[in-house]
């Protein structure tokens, strides 16, 4: 079963303006964490946002915000005031807690390639 | 501080030949994980190394397979190549303990072409 869902394969925003990408995810637990990250053309995964599941507020890195909505489950990104350089693949990931131990496997969706046009 | 080394950066290889990949974490960091990524079946998880030891491990044939050493630097082997294992494979890493940041840095990848 798909855990991390991305329903966006691509999006276009207007330079200045601020996007939202989508991202849904599946878990029976209590406890796991959300990730955001970018990948540019050149392939390095850049970290961008991380939300656990017991935080109470929103994540919010400079530009980046995270709309967590746990009951929905859902872990939007939104990116403000964009800006031609982020143009680039933008990847949901989720990493599930295991009982007793450290999980760090992080279970990917398929990405969302945002377009910033001039 | 240096972020994530992965090298060679670039491979090509011929079907049937054994490669392996290395990869040096953040400094103090002691989790490293390897991923594929390939156009159709995206990014995926291959294993996690901590203090030298495999701490989970993806859904994927024998001839993956990955050590670290106790620099916490880490190698992933492959051996007898197919085509499908032409990709891209990034390691990433963190620092491992619970109670810890879970933020994972991912290196610049290794792009592996099998011909």
């Amino acid at each position: 079963a798909q855990k991390i869902t991305q329903t966006q394969p691509g999006m276009f925003v207007q330079e200045k303006e601020a996007v939202t990408l989508d991202c849904t995810y599946d878990t029976s637990d209590q406890s796991y964490g959300l990730f955001w990250y970018k990948q540019p053309s050149s392939g390095e995964m850049i970290f961008l946002i991380y939300q656990g599941s017991y935080d109470e507020q929103n994540a919010t890195e400079g530009r980046y915000s995270l709309n967590f909505q746990k009951a929905r489950k859902s872990a939007n990104l939104v990116i403000s005031a964009s800006q031609l350089g982020d143009s680039a693949m933008y990847f949901c990931a989720m990493r599930e807690d295991l009982v007793g131990g450290s999980n760090y496997k992080l279970t990917f969706g398929k990405g969302t390639l945002l377009t910033v046009n001039p | 501080k240096a972020g994530v080394t992965q090298t060679p950066r670039y491979l090509i290889k011929t079907r049937g030949q054994q490669v392996t990949l290395s990869c040096s974490p953040i400094s103090g960091h002691r989790s490293v994980s390897w991923y594929q990524q390939t156009p159709g079946q995206g990014l995926q998880f291959l294993f996690e190394y901590f203090s030298e030891t495999q701490r989970n491990k993806g859904n994927f044939p024998g001839r993956f397979s990955g050590r670290q050493f106790s620099n916490s630097r880490s190698e992933m082997n492959v051996s007898t190549l197919e085509l499908g294992d032409s990709a891209l494979y990034l390691c990433a890493s963190s620092f491992g303990l619970a109670g810890d940041p879970y933020e994972q840095y991912f290196g610049p990848g290794t792009r592996l072409t099998v011909t």
